[in-house]
């Protein structure tokens, strides 16, 4: 059963405009949690990354939210370029050191950025 | 050149072929991992090493076997390739020495096809 869940397969967003991801996610003991960006023929390349101790991390034109009560996260892209449009994975992790980059995935999103 | 590289990218095989998918890093880290991307499922773990002579089973390890030759070197065997596995494969290493817990830096991917 997927702890990680992508329920939008894909978002279509007009250059200039704000982006939204939404990511939800069933295990509490989840600590850490992460975006990775992936275009094709390509390994996924880490994007930004929240620890549950914070409901906001902002990087750019990248911010990441965090809702640990409804357990849901969000990557806000503000604002979408071309070079945006890419499939976009959501990840959780445990904080034990055994747990290091053993990530839960969602399914991802895939974004396409139009002129 | 990759920091990860992989090889082979692609590889077509039949039913009960024995595989070996190769990779291999210069980032120095001493954590690698296999992963397997299917559609709709995202990416999966199916074996992970923290160290040369450590191997650990991942979520999906049925099927797979590993070895970890070197502190560089992680390959993933398929004794007897079934069609199930046609799939995507990434390697990837992290280190604790620096970056988040769940930062891991992936390779290009090896498309297996299995017939």
């Amino acid at each position: 059963d997927q702890q990680v869940k992508q329920n939008s397969p894909s978002l279509s967003v007009q250059e200039g405009r704000i982006s939204i991801l939404n990511c939800d996610y069933t295990n509490s003991m989840f600590d850490y949690f992460l975006w990775y960006k992936k275009y094709p023929a390509e390994g996924p390349t880490f994007l930004i990354s929240i620890s549950s101790i914070k409901d906001k991390n902002e990087d750019g034109r990248f911010t990441v939210f965090l809702n640990k009560s409804a357990k849901h996260l969000s990557l806000h892209i503000v604002p979408s370029q071309p070079g945006d449009s890419a499939v976009y994975f959501c990840a959780a992790i445990g904080s034990s050191t055994d747990s290091w980059g053993k990530l839960q995935f969602g399914a991802g999103t895939q974004v396409v950025v139009t002129p | 050149d990759a920091d990860v590289t992989q090889t082979p990218r692609n590889r077509i095989t039949k039913t009960g072929k024995r595989i070996m998918l190769e990779c291999s890093q210069t980032k120095g880290h001493d954590r690698m991992y296999w992963y397997r991307q299917d559609p709709g499922l995202g990416l999966r773990l199916i074996y992970y090493s923290f160290d040369v002579k450590d191997i650990n089973k991942g979520e999906i390890s049925d099927g797979y076997s590993v070895s970890r030759q070197a502190q560089a070197k992680f390959s993933l065997s398929l004794e007897s390739a079934i069609p199930n596995q046609t799939a995507l494969y990434f390697c990837a290493t992290a280190t604790q020495r620096q970056g988040d817990p769940g930062e891991l830096f992936f390779g290009e991917g090896s498309r297996l096809t299995v017939l």
